[in-house]
């Protein structure tokens, strides 16, 4: 059974830079899509972004300018760093596994039991 | 950018059946996969590409897709379907990006 569990930070201060992983347990990262979704308290799913196990990225268009998402095939590990962040990041971040009928969709099979990063002074 | 549009809330009583609607200018194109988030926990896929039901996943779930509609159906819903429900598919953009529909509040009482 394939597991994720992201770790990092829980509070980040204004304009520093977030940064979490999510390892991947129970199965191998390569050759699948991995995604990062958020969630503010009280608020809706945002899609930030997928990354390949290549080192392929897609980012939303509005967080792209802040967004890096890397991949530690050796680690069995993905990464999210988001710059010069502020009270409207605050949110909890999950990270998921990527199924993608290519060219027609994608679904998230497995998800991150979810962090909550705080951005705060 | 692109936007899927779902109603803010849904209420029915049990047994009855439950619509929720997610409405996107590229769902001709793409499928839609329907998501079930109950309080504190991640969200669970329950319709993918459009109308399939993953294992495990009740028959009272359904979807369907005309246009650029794409509607989740719970049929006979119980007490235990009140969730928020979202829907989520990518663009005709070149890189597919991933785009969730505002979500929809479901209440069964």
């Amino acid at each position: 059974q394939v597991q994720l569990q992201e770790s990092g930070p829980g509070l980040v201060k204004p304009s520093e830079t977030l940064s979490l992983t999510c390892t991947v347990s129970g199965g191998s990262i390569s050759s699948y899509y991995w995604s990062w979704i958020r969630q503010p308290a009280g608020k809706g799913l945002e899609w930030i972004g997928r990354i390949y196990t290549s080192g392929s990225t897609n980012y939303n268009p509005s967080l792209k300018s802040r967004v890096t998402m890397s991949v530690d095939t050796s680690k069995n590990q993905f990464s999210l760093k988001l710059s010069s962040v502020t009270a409207a990041d605050t949110a909890v971040y999950y990270c998921a596994r990527v199924i993608k009928s290519i060219g027609f969709g994608e679904l998230f099979d497995y998800w991150g039991q979810g962090t909550l990063v705080t951005v705060s002074s | 950018s692109y936007e899927l549009t779902q109603p803010p809330s849904v209420s029915v009583s049990p047994g009855q059946t439950a619509r929720i609607t997610c409405s996107g200018d590229a769902l001709p194109k793409k499928y839609a996969y329907w998501y079930q988030q109950k309080s504190g926990q991640a969200p669970v896929l329950v319709i993918y590409e459009d109308s399939k039901r993953p294992s495990g996943i009740p028959e009272r779930f359904s979807g369907s897709s005309s246009g650029t509609m794409a509607t989740l159906t719970i049929s006979g819903a119980q007490v235990e379907d009140e969730a928020d429900y979202y829907c989520y598919s990518t663009d005709s953009s070149g890189n597919h990006r991933g785009v969730f529909g505002g979500g929809t509040k479901l209440t069964v009482l």
